[in-house]
C-alpha cells in the first residue's frame, strides 16, 4: 500500500512568515510522529498523536509550533513567524501502534530566508 | 535520558569489502533499537529493528546487528557491500518503558563506496 506522505516536498519562506506542513500516514496507523532534521542537532522528536488521546508536544522547540491531527488521519505542523534556526527537513512518521516500527516519509525542507 | 552515539561520522569502503557500522546506547531499562537508512533526499527506511530475542538480527538488503547487552551496542554489519549502500545510516534507540514511541537517533554515518 501507499506510504507516508508529506508536503509540499520543498518550501522556501521568508523570515517572520508562517508556514503549514502536511503528512499523509499509512492507512490504518493510528499513531503519528513529526521529527526535524537539522544539520546541527540531528533527528529531533517533535510531537506524537496517538488516536484520540492528548499529544504529547514534549518536543516542540517553542510555542511558534504547534501541530494538529484531524479525524485520526491527515497532519498538519504550523510554525509561525518563522525564524531561520527553523531551516530544517521536517520528517513525519507513522505506525500501527504505540512502541511498532515507524515508517518514514520523504520530508519536506523547510528554507527560511 | 536515553542517547545513541554512532563514533564514526563518514566511512569509506571498497564495493565488495565488509562493513561494520558502530553504535553506542544508553538506556536504563530494555531498549527497542533501530538502524534506519537515508538516501539522498528521501526519507528514512528501517533497515532491521530488535525488541527481543535473538540478540542477532537479520534485515533488508543483507544487513544484519547484533545486540550487545554488555556492551550497550547494536552495531550493523554487512558481508560484502553494493555501491548502492551509498547512503547515511542512524542508529535509534526508544524504550520499552513508558513513552516508547520517542526514538532517540545517533547522528548518523556516512557511507561512501569506492568502484
Amino acid at each position: 500500500g501507499a506510504g507516508v506522505s508529506q508536503s509540499p516536498s520543498n518550501k522556501v519562506t521568508e523570515k517572520g512568515k508562517d508556514v503549514e506542513l502536511r503528512c499523509d500516514p499509512i492507512s490504518g496507523h493510528t499513531a503519528l510522529y513529526w521529527y526535524r532534521q537539522s544539520l546541527g542537532q540531528g533527528l529531533e522528536f517533535l510531537i506524537y498523536f496517538q488516536g484520540n488521546s492528548a499529544p504529547d508536544k514534549s518536543g516542540l522547540p517553542s510555542d511558534r509550533f504547534s501541530a494538529e491531527r484531524t479525524g485520526g488521519s491527515v497532519s498538519t505542523l504550523t510554525i509561525q513567524r518563522t525564524q531561520q534556526e527553523d531551516s530544517a527537513v521536517y520528517l513525519c512518521a507513522s505506525s500501527l501502534g504505540e512502541g511498532d516500527t515507524q515508517y518514514f516519509g520523504p520530508g519536506t525542507r523547510l528554507t527560511v530566508l | 535520558a536515553q542517547s545513541v552515539t554512532q563514533p564514526d561520522i563518514h566511512i569509506t569502503v571498497s564495493e565488495g569489502a565488509s562493513l561494520e557500522l558502530r553504535c553506542n546506547y544508553s538506556y536504563g531499562a530494555t531498549p527497542y533499537l533501530f538502524w534506519y537508512v537515508q538516501s539522498p533526499g528521501q526519507g528514512l527506511q528501517l533497515l532491521l529493528k530488535y525488541f527481543s530475542g535473538d540478540t542477532l538480527v537479520q534485515g533488508i538488503k543483507g544487513f544484519e546487528a547484533e545486540f550487545k547487552r554488555s556492551q550497550s551496542s547494536f552495531n550493523l554489519r554487512k558481508p560484502s557491500v553494493h555501491w548502492s549502500d551509498a547512503a547515511e545510516y542512524f542508529c535509534a534507540v526508544g524504550g520499552s518503558g513508558g513513552s516508547n514511541y520517542k526514538l532517540t537517533f545517533g547522528k548518523g554515518t556516512l557511507l561512501t563506496v569506492n568502484p
